[in-house]
């Protein structure tokens, strides 16, 4: 299995450009979440699917976020516009639900600077 | 709620001693324990899981963890630190679908 895979893996941008990350969950896998990890903040969780609706999105900052899952294996996290404190690693990760305890497997991340 | 806090910030430990690494948890519920660690500039990659079987759980290079409910505690151990040991290692407390992360603790291993 190619487990989790994000792209891009890294992506430097502008302040006021859109940013696209995308990522594509292990086959299989029901649920879909996405993180963002800052020295400040650790790891949180921004958003989360299950079976390719949006359960939980509290975590998302603000209405600049944006998240689709418009097919079982394949989500986007869209920023528009971005701001340089969005500067961070955003993971995706993906399990299977149906069971206590399954873990959460995590892509590489995409190491977001913006300028 | 449930809230785990790792103890230590950061561990240094010569190669080829043992490595401990201390786990404390809080949880209204049985919980489901993790330990994850990330190399750098990696992902997040699970190293054992505690699901109310075993209380100790063997997990992946040689890393091991012991469930203790009196206690509230999942520290991690391995009985020989390598060099490719060092990384940053998470601790998490999940219930359903949402996952509490300690801050983390950074290994660092001398040669």
């Amino acid at each position: 299995d190619a487990g989790v895979i994000q792209s891009p893996r890294h992506e430097v941008t502008e302040m006021g450009q859109e940013v696209t990350l995308r990522c594509k969950p292990i086959s299989g896998h029901n649920s879909l979440f996405w993180y963002r990890q800052t020295m400040m903040r650790g790891l949180e969780l921004l958003i989360y699917f299950n079976n390719n609706v949006p359960i939980d999105d509290s975590g998302m900052p603000e209405d600049r976020f944006s998240a689709k899952m418009p097919n079982a294996s394949f989500s986007t996290l869209k920023i528009q516009p971005s701001e340089p404190r969005d500067s961070a690693v955003y993971f995706c990760a993906s399990r299977n639900t149906g069971g206590w305890g399954n873990e959460q497997f995590f892509g590489p991340g995409t190491r977001l600077t913006v300028l | 709620a449930q809230s785990v806090t790792q103890l230590d910030s950061h561990v240094s430990v010569s190669e080829g001693t043992p490595v401990l690494l201390r786990c404390n948890y809080s949880s209204s519920y049985s919980p489901s324990l993790f330990w994850y660690v990330q190399h750098p500039n990696k992902g997040l990659q699970l190293l054992l899981k505690y699901t109310s079987a075993a209380t100790l759980v063997k997990g992946i290079n040689g890393f091991e963890a012991e469930f203790k409910k009196s206690e509230t505690s999942f520290h991690l151990t391995k009985p020989s630190a390598h060099m490719s040991d060092a990384a940053e290692y998470f601790c998490v407390v999940s219930f359903d679908y949402k996952l509490s992360f300690g801050a983390g603790t950074t290994v660092t291993v001398r040669a």
